[in-house]
């Protein structure tokens, strides 16, 4: 399976945007990109996932490289409960390891007020 | 919707206890995962099911956890005997998986603690 790399650990202040990276310098062309968050005593939370091109919904934006080996969380407006640890994993959507998701340390993402 | 139902939420029991956690999908899933966390090695795949088929089980991690679904509103996960190792988080999650993308839901989980 294709492996992400993210930072331990990121800080930002309340009503700021932050972005969280990821490299996935193995990723094959049939891999998405996923992103899950866990906050605090709950299980994961689905977040974002893309292909190739950046996609947007009402939680983050999700920003791929063009050549896919990287792409970044935008939180555009950070608030207290997006204190979570952000998982960037990819899945492959044929082959033996067709529906599986393999979670990482992921970043600890701090919010100051 | 309810969500992905979990129990118990907390159970606390003695080494060599069988323990025995539950889990009902959401409706219309027809993917549902059986995870564990522990601090030192975060989120582990135990196994998966699609359409009540167990397909990936390599993450079980002896013969002492069991897992079965023997509907499709329905799974347990087995641990006989249990021991203090096993103490952790278990996480129920189920999807949807066309070839778009993974999209999980979870479960709030179960925090076992063995004595």
């Amino acid at each position: 399976d294709a492996k992400t790399t993210q930072p331990n650990s990121m800080e930002s202040n309340e009503e700021e945007p932050v972005h969280l990276p990821c490299n996935h310098s193995t990723i094959s062309g049939t891999d998405y990109i996923h992103w899950y968050r866990q906050l605090p005593s709950q299980g994961p939370e689905y977040v974002i996932h893309g292909l190739t091109s950046n996609v947007n919904n009402r939680m983050a934006s999700l920003a791929i490289a063009e050549d896919r080996k990287s792409s970044t969380l935008i939180l555009h407006r950070a608030t207290l409960r997006d204190a979570a640890v952000y998982y960037c994993i990819l899945s492959n959507a044929g082959g033996t390891s067709y529906g599986k998701l393999t979670f990482g340390q992921g970043t600890i993402l701090t919010v100051h007020p | 919707d309810a969500g992905v139902i979990q129990s118990p939420r907390h159970e606390v029991t003695e080494m060599g206890q069988e323990v025995t956690l539950r889990c009902k999908p959401i409706s219309g899933h027809d993917y549902l995962f059986w995870y564990r966390q522990t601090m030192m090695r975060g989120l582990e795949l135990l196994i998966y099911f699609n359409n009540n088929v167990p397909i990936d089980d390599s993450g079980m991690p002896e013969d002492r956890f069991s897992a079965k679904m023997p509907n499709a509103s329905f799974s347990t996960l087995k641990i006989q005997p249990s021991e203090p190792r096993d103490s952790a988080v278990y996480f129920c999650a189920s999807g949807v998986v066309p070839l778009a993308a993974n999209v999980l839901t979870f479960g709030a989980g179960s925090r076992l603690t063995v004595l």
